[in-house]
């Protein structure tokens, strides 16, 4: 089993539509989950963090976390084509700190 | 100013060749990393330095060394390149060793293709 696991995708969603991307993580110790969107050809950049369990809201992402359920979603409202990226999701490990990233999951924002 | 800046962005090599790649953070971050990200797009963690200190040291080939002078630098240096090196190395820094607060900031890449 993968320490943080994501659906590779692509997720298709026509503009304006609301996008859900999902992640579930192993290590249950994990304190900190991190959403980044990597444009092709460029670095990953942070968009989202969550430490507690519960939604938290950030213009038109949404991040949602389920200790319990060990699952990290984000939802984008309101999708553009320029939200077509691969979102990566990241675990910081309980004991080691570490930041684990997903595989990603590429999003397509039809037009 | 870039926040975290890596030289060279692009560098194609010969197998066996050494090469280094050189990063800078002006952050003031105390913790940097080295990852990489193979063709499937998974990133993966190499090195850590916090303070100039190796704090994470994953299983990696020997061939790999990483060096921190200072706190703002981090290079990585790769001996007898094999084509398997092919891949994006990404430099990253955050404010400690914990990256609770904002994450990493990622550098602009170094794209490693070993012909």
């Amino acid at each position: 089993q993968k320490e943080v696991e994501q659906n590779s995708g692509p997720l298709s969603v026509p503009e304006g539509a609301i996008a859900s991307l999902n992640c579930t993580y192993s290590d249950r110790g994990s304190q900190s989950f991190f959403w980044y969107r990597q444009y092709s050809g460029k670095s990953p950049e942070l968009i989202m963090f969550i430490y507690s369990n519960g939604d938290k809201e950030d213009g038109r992402f949404t991040a949602q976390l389920n200790k319990a359920s060990q699952y990290v979603s984000l939802l984008i409202r309101d999708s553009q084509p320029s939200d077509s990226a691969t979102y990566l999701c990241a675990v910081r490990h309980g004991a080691t700190n570490k930041l684990i990233f997903g595989t990603g999951t590429l999003l397509a924002v039809q037009p | 100013d870039t926040a975290v800046s890596q030289t060279p962005k692009y560098l194609v090599t010969q197998m066996g060749n050494d090469k280094s790649i050189k990063c800078e953070q002006n952050l003031g971050h105390d913790t940097m990393y080295w990852y990489k990200q193979d063709s499937k797009k998974f990133l993966k963690i190499m090195f850590s330095y916090n303070n100039k200190e190796l704090i994470i040291n994953e299983t990696v080939p020997n061939r790999f060394s990483p060096k921190s002078p200072d706190k703002a630098h981090l290079n990585l240096h790769i001996n007898s390149l094999e084509l398997g090196d092919s891949a994006v190395y990404f430099c990253a820094s955050s404010q400690d060793f914990t990256a609770n607060i904002r994450g990493y900031t990622f550098g602009s890449g170094t794209r490693l293709t070993v012909v």
